[in-house]
């Protein structure tokens, strides 16, 4: 059982659009992190979100940290086919991570 | 400064073997994690170590098990393989300076891929 729930599993968008990742708990965490991944490689860290109702931006990326510090979104406007792979979600509590099931983007060109 | 290493990055084993995984950390980090990633059951957390001392477990049987190196260096060892034992073994290191880190970054290594036949 995952304590983090991400939604949707698939998203399949076109290049220009954009996109919203959930990911929702019913636990609270000390920080969340979001990461991408690629086939055949690790997953990379894009965001820490540590102070509820924190938003933060990374360039097309709009990270935000639910009030109450259980919940997260990732927005990506005007997305490019590079922005294709595997979004996870983690929450940090007692040194690990709990891991959501994960978001697969494809951004067809 | 380079990334997390590991090694072997492809491995087949036959069911009953045993396996050894190595992990490199990123240069000052201390604390190395290990992941088990599958299709079904994503990232599952196995273990976590700091300072050559297993920290945190996760839920998995006795035949996973871990150790760290006084350079920081980990390895993951499987007993008695398993077909379910099938996956991506993901080795992350994090800055954890042994106090209570509220944000504790990981630092992911490229896998190493696990077949077991």
């Amino acid at each position: 059982t995952q304590l983090l729930e991400q939604s949707p599993q698939f998203l399949s968008i076109q290049e220009g659009e954009n996109l919203t990742v959930y990911c929702n708990s019913s636990s609270v965490f000390s920080s969340l992190q979001w990461y991408r991944q690629e086939p055949g490689e690790g997953p990379v860290l894009l965001v820490t979100v540590v102070t509820g109702g924190e938003v933060k931006k990374l360039k097309r990326l709009t990270f935000q940290f639910g009030d109450a510090r259980k919940d997260s979104s990732l927005h990506i406007t005007a997305a490019q086919p590079g922005d294709t792979g595997l979004y996870l979600c983690a929450g940090a509590y007692d040194y690990k991570l709990s891991f959501g099931a994960g978001t697969t983007v494809t951004v067809r060109a | 400064k380079a990334g997390v290493t590991q090694t072997p990055r492809y491995l087949i084993k036959t069911r009953g073997q045993q396996v050894t995984l190595s992990c490199s950390p990123i240069s000052g980090h201390r604390s190395v994690s290990w992941y088990q990633q599958t299709p079904g059951q994503g990232l599952q957390f196995l273990f976590e170590y700091f300072s050559e001392t297993q920290r945190n477990k996760g839920n998995f049987p006795g035949r996973f098990s871990g150790r760290q190196f006084s350079n920081s260096r980990s390895e993951m060892n499987v007993s008695t393989l398993e077909l379910g034992d099938s996956a991506l073994y993901l080795c992350a290191s994090s800055l954890n300076r042994g106090q209570v880190e509220i944000s504790y970054e990981q630092y992911f290594g490229p896998g190493t891929r696990l077949t077991v036949t």
